[in-house]
C-alpha cells in the first residue's frame, strides 16, 4: 500500500463547476496535511495546510480532513481554466514531522 | 514564505560527469530537503540536508551518488555524480522554516531540469 494515494485522473470539469480531489494516507498517526498545485514545468506551490478534522476554507479552496477515515480532500469552487494543473497531496509522517510524503498527484483540467 | 533560488535552472550533461546544484534561501531556515521528480511522476525525497553534519538519505539514495552539503542555514548543494540517462529528472530544493517558527510547511525552489545524454 502506498503511503499517500490519489486518483491520477485526469479529472475534467467545466468552468464554474466544483472540482473535488481526494487523497488517502496509510500512517494513522500523521498530523499534518498539505495540498500543492503544480503547473506543467513549474515547481509545486502550497495551496493549503490542514491539521484538524473538519473543513478549512481559503477563498475558492476548501480542504477537508477526516483522520478516522485517513482521508483528506480539496474542493475547488467556481473552477477556472487557470486552475488546470496537477494537485499533489502531501502528508507528514507521524514519527518525523519533517518527513513529507507525496501522492502521485491528480491532473485537473478545467474546460472553458 | 522564504524566497528560494536554484542554480542552474537546467543543464544538459554527458554520461559519466557530475553536476552540482545550488539552493539559496533569502532567510535562515531550519530544514532543507532535496527531491527528485522524474518525468510524469510525483516527488521523491532524496535526503534531508543537515546544517553542519552529514545529510540523512532516504532508502535507495546513497551519499556517493548524491553528495550533499549544507554549510549554513541559507545554502545547500546537491551533486549528482557519475551521471547516467536514468538521472534525467527535475531536482527540487525545499525548505522549512524560518528558524524562529515551528512550521512544518515546506516551500519549493524553482527546480533544476537535468538531461543526461
Amino acid at each position: 500500500q502506498k503511503e499517500v494515494e490519489q486518483n491520477s485522473g485526469p479529472l475534467s470539469v467545466p468552468e464554474g463547476a466544483i472540482a473535488s480531489l481526494n487523497c488517502t494516507y496509510s500512517d494513522r498517526g500523521s498530523q499534518s496535511f498539505f495540498w500543492y498545485r503544480q503547473y506543467s514545468g513549474k515547481s509545486p506551490e502550497l495551496i493549503m495546510s490542514i491539521y484538524s478534522n473538519g473543513d478549512k476554507e481559503d477563498g475558492r479552496f476548501t480542504a477537508q480532513l477526516n483522520k478516522a477515515s485517513q482521508y483528506v480532500s480539496l474542493l475547488i469552487r467556481d473552477s477556472q481554466p487557470s486552475d488546470s494543473a496537477t494537485y499533489l497531496c502531501a502528508v507528514n509522517r507521524s514519527w518525523n514531522n519533517n518527513d513529507m510524503r507525496f501522492g502521485a498527484g491528480t491532473r485537473l483540467t478545467v474546460k472553458p | 514564505s522564504a524566497v528560494i533560488s536554484q542554480k542552474p535552472s537546467r543543464d544538459i550533461c554527458q554520461r559519466g560527469t557530475s553536476l552540482t546544484i545550488q539552493c539559496q534561501v533569502d532567510s535562515q531556515v531550519t530544514m532543507m530537503f532535496w527531491y527528485r521528480q522524474q518525468p510524469g511522476q510525483s516527488l521523491t525525497l532524496i535526503a534531508t540536508a543537515n546544517q553542519g553534519s552529514e545529510a540523512t538519505y532516504e532508502s535507495g539514495f546513497v551519499i556517493d551518488k548524491f553528495p550533499i552539503s549544507r554549510p549554513n542555514l541559507t545554502f545547500s548543494t546537491l551533486t549528482v555524480s557519475n551521471m547516467s540517462p536514468e538521472d534525467s529528472s527535475i531536482y527540487l530544493c525545499s525548505v522549512e522554516g524560518p528558524v524562529e517558527s515551528s512550521t512544518d510547511t515546506q516551500y519549493f525552489g524553482p527546480g533544476t531540469r537535468l538531461t543526461v545524454l
